[in-house]
């Protein structure tokens, strides 16, 4: 079974400028989350998808959004981007069927972005 | 909302010798608390969980235990290897609601000395 897929894994942009983050989960899972880690930050959660509905919202700014399609793949973008958000995304996604069992997160190998 | 603090930020030992990570949370109905693996440049992955029906979880040199009246839990790593060294991350959460999210610690970095 493939793992946990995001693309690109590196990406360079210029200030001001905006990125769209892609992320495929593991097929059959339905909820993908989004973390911006930085050094010294661990993980920051951005927000959770679950059946293409924005189910949970971390603390940041109205640049960083997402969605999710109907094959549970997930987006992030992140307009007018600024110096700070020079990160490592992740995402993650976990078998949850609605019947608010707890399951593993898997996460992906992350997108490196740097902000110049 | 739920608040989880990890302790310590760094963590060095002797190889063979045992190491603690604790965490502690507010949300007294959180009843799930996994416990992440990031070695360097790697993603994080799962190396134990515990849930809040039991007070202690083994598996082979890691061990988790919980305490639900002092809120805390806490990561045991026995017999230490090289292979150790990484940042350990704890979360919690609560699965009964529609607000179901993971709160993550602010990870601790184990170093494991020759």
């Amino acid at each position: 079974k493939a793992g946990v897929t995001q693309t690109p894994r590196y990406l360079i942009k210029t200030r001001g400028q905006q990125v769209t983050l892609s992320c495929s989960p593991i097929s059959g899972h339905r909820s993908v989350s989004w973390y911006q880690q930085t050094p010294g930050q661990g993980l920051q959660f951005l927000f959770e998808y679950f059946s293409e509905t924005q189910r949970n919202k971390g603390n940041f700014p109205g640049r960083f959004s997402g969605r999710q399609f109907s094959n549970s793949r997930s987006e992030m973008n992140v307009s007018t981007l600024e110096l700070g958000d020079s990160a490592l995304y992740l995402c993650a996604s976990s078998l949850d069927e609605g019947f608010r069992v707890n399951t593993e997160a898997f996460f992906g190998q992350g997108t490196r972005l740097t902000v110049v | 909302g739920e608040n989880v603090e990890q302790h310590p930020s760094t963590l060095s030992v002797q190889e063979g010798d045992s190491a603690v990570i604790k965490c502690t949370y507010s949300d007294s109905a959180s009843n799930y608390f996994p416990w992440y693996k990031q070695e360097l440049g790697k993603r994080p992955q799962l190396i134990i969980d515990i849930r809040s029906n039991v007070g202690e979880k083994k598996d082979q040199r890691i061990a988790v235990t919980l305490n639900k009246t002092a809120k805390h839990f806490s990561l045991h790593i026995t017999e230490t290897q090289p292979e150790d060294s990484a940042v350990y991350f704890c979360a919690a959460s609560r699965g009964e609601d529609s607000n179901y999210q993971l709160i993550w610690g602010a990870g601790t970095k184990l170093i494991i000395k020759p």
